[in-house]
This record gives structure tokens, C-alpha cells and sequence, in this order.
């Protein structure tokens, strides 16, 4: 039973548009919230985080958002760049516990 | 960020024979350690969780006997496939955490590739 789920495995955009990576969650004990870049042959990168005591988090070009009641995250990069190019995972967490539960990922191209 | 670094990036073993994989935090100490694999189109799996100087704690319908994991330091994580089967082919990848929460931010190394033949 995945409790993380990334539904769409693959999205394309063009150089300079708004990217939008979606996360479902199940488990509503998980409080926090992570997405990571993962280049091929390469370990996941953290990129931004959210707590469930917020629903949005920036960080420069990245935002996430959290919708507790529908138990959804996504995760909004504008303009998107062609170095953002890369598999984007979705993670959560427990109760301040340090396991986290990834996603499948998704794979985002963006076009030059 | 902090720096995680795997040993040996990709293997290449006989069925049956031991392979023993590194992990080492290179810039923080890492009191917790975390063993994934990842199968081609697939989330990371975590396998186990170690913390320095006690037992590994397995996932569920993860062989304990099979992956031993020793975390001998607060940098220092090792994870051993005893008689490796082409079915344990695979991307092994290992993070490490100072645990400072909430954060629960993990900081991933660069992963190992595994070919069983």
C-alpha cells in the first residue's frame, strides 16, 4: 500500500513556464513533508520542505503547497530552467520520526 | 549542505560472493543513517535505520541476515550483501541525518550501483 503517491511519472515543459508536481498522501499522521531532485546515478537532493502547520512554503523560484484536508502537496517551480531537468521525489514523515516514505517520482523535462 | 559520500559508486560481483558498501558523512556527524534501494521506475525503499553503535532496525520483509549494516561511527556506515543473487541487483543509496527536528531533513549520498551476475 503506497502511502506516497506521485501519479504522474512523467511532465514536459517549456524554458520559463510554471512546472507543477503533484503528491497525494494517505497516511494522516505524516507532518512533514519533502520534495528532493534526483539526477540519474546520482543520490536525491533536498530541495524544500513544508510542515503541516503551514500550507505554503517559497524558497526563490520553488513553492510548495499543502492541502491537509484533501491530503495533497505540489510543487510549483517558475520559471522552470532546463538544469531543472531531473526526477523529483515526494517524501513524508511521522511524528518527528527521521524515516521518511518517498513517492515514485516524477520526471520532469523542461525544454529549451 | 552537508556532504555524503558513497563507496564504491557501482560493482560488479559473482552469485554468491559478499560485497560491502561505505557510506561516510564527510562534513557533519550523522547520528542517524538510512539504507535504501531503488528498483529501475521505483521509489526509494528505505531498508533500514541505523543509529551509531547499536543494532540496525530492519523494514519489514527486509533479511537482517542478509544486509548487515554496521554504523561503527558518527560518519561511518557500512552495509555488507552476504551471497549476493542477481535479484539483490540494484540501487543501494545511504543518508545520513544529525537529527536535528523538526527538520528530519536526510542528506543522501551519491548511491551504488550493484550488478549481481
Amino acid at each position: 500500500d503506497q502511502q506516497v503517491k506521485q501519479n504522474s511519472p512523467s511532465l514536459s515543459v517549456q524554458e520559463g513556464r510554471i512546472s507543477i508536481l503533484n503528491c497525494d498522501y494517505t497516511n494522516s499522521m505524516f507532518d512533514y513533508f519533502l520534495w528532493y531532485k534526483k539526477y540519474p546515478a546520482e543520490g536525491p537532493t533536498f530541495l524544500i520542505s513544508i510542515s503541516s502547520i503551514k500550507d505554503k512554503n517559497e524558497d526563490g523560484r520553488f513553492t510548495v503547497f499543502l492541502n491537509k484536508s484533501a491530503k495533497h502537496l505540489s510543487l510549483h517551480i517558475v520559471p522552470s530552467q532546463p538544469g531543472d531537468s531531473a526526477v523529483y521525489f515526494c517524501a513524508a514523515s511521522a511524528g518527528g520520526s527521521e524515516k521518511l516514505v518517498f513517492g515514485k517520482g516524477t520526471k520532469l523535462t523542461v525544454n529549451p | 549542505g552537508a556532504v555524503v559520500s558513497q563507496h564504491p559508486s557501482w560493482v560488479i560481483c559473482k552469485s554468491g560472493t559478499s560485497v560491502k558498501i561505505e557510506c561516510r558523512s564527510l562534513d557533519f556527524q550523522a547520528t542517524t543513517m538510512f539504507w535504501y534501494r531503488q528498483f529501475p521506475k521505483q521509489s526509494l525503499m528505505l531498508m533500514a535505520t541505523s543509529n551509531e553503535g547499536s543494532k540496525a532496525t530492519y523494514e519489514q520483509g527486509v533479511e537482517k541476515d542478509k544486509f548487515l549494516i554496521n554504523h561503527a561511527s558518527l560518519t561511518l556506515s557500512t552495509l555488507t550483501v552476504t551471497s549476493a543473487h542477481p535479484e539483490d541487483s540494484s540501487f543501494y543509496i545511504c543518508s545520513g541525518s544529525s537529527g536535528r527536528l523538526p527538520y528530519n531533513e536526510q542528506f543522501f549520498g551519491p548511491g551504488t550501483r550493484l550488478t549481481v551476475l
